[in-house]
């Protein structure tokens, strides 16, 4: 199984601020990772897939980037409505799996 | 707009079954793979299973393989999954996932339900 971590597990940043998240897998995943947003009693939204294309009518703030192991998603200029849990998610393999999450607070 | 509703949770007794259902529409529902990802109390999320869109093929977490079976009517724009002997670890949100890519799917999810919750206690 592909174990996914993230880095750090939460964040509090100030409007206006870049935010970056890391995400590290256990083996590569040759550009199959997705990022999502969890906001507070929602479900998941799709963000970003293939490591840096973006989901339609997702803000341009958002960006992914990475290879092999490693990749980060990217919050450029926070907003307010960005307060969120941020997973991703591996599909190189199965069993499908994702990152525990990483807490974006507003300061 | 793509909408998915699933029904069918509940409180149930370890060793129970229940059958989860999730209504499809605004989407050809035939095209395109189908997952079960659920979300546990302390907030991780894990894949269950998932289903091909011309349903030959299914896949399942070893958590879940040989109690839970996924299943789908195209008829019917309908997800399923019977879920038998259940635990208590079991206990979760299920969500009702479409895959982001018609046809063979790449196991991206672009809409998901709102879920239902599974809790299995005595």
């Amino acid at each position: 199984d592909i174990l996914m971590t993230q880095s750090p597990s939460s964040v509090s940043a100030s409007v206006g601020d870049r935010v970056t998240i890391t995400c590290r897998a256990s083996h590569s995943l040759s550009g199959w990772l997705a990022w999502y947003q969890q906001k507070p009693g929602k479900a998941p939204k799709f963000l970003i897939y293939a490591v840096s294309r973006l989901q339609t009518g997702v803000p341009s703030r958002f960006s992914g980037s990475g290879s092999g192991t490693e990749f980060t998603l990217t919050i450029n200029d926070l907003q307010p409505e960005d307060l969120a849990t941020y997973y991703c998610q591996q599909s190189n393999s199965f069993p499908l799996t994702f990152g525990p999450g990483t807490k974006v607070d507003i300061k | 707009e793509v909408q998915l509703l699933e029904s069918g949770g509940g409180l149930i007794q370890p060793g129970g079954s229940l059958r989860l259902s999730c209504e499809a529409s605004g989407f050809t529902f035939s095209n395109y793979a189908m997952s079960w990802v659920r979300q546990t109390p302390g907030g991780a999320l894990e894949w269950v299973s998932t289903i091909s869109d011309d349903d030959d093929k299914t896949y399942y977490a070893d958590s879940v393989k040989g109690r839970f079976t996924i299943s789908r009517d195209n008829s019917k724009n309908t997800l399923y999954l019977h879920m038998n002997s259940l635990r208590v670890e079991d206990t979760a949100i299920f969500y009702c996932a479409k895959d982001h890519h018609s046809g063979s799917g790449n196991f991206y999810w672009d809409w998901w339900g709102q879920g239902t919750l599974v809790t299995v206690s005595s």
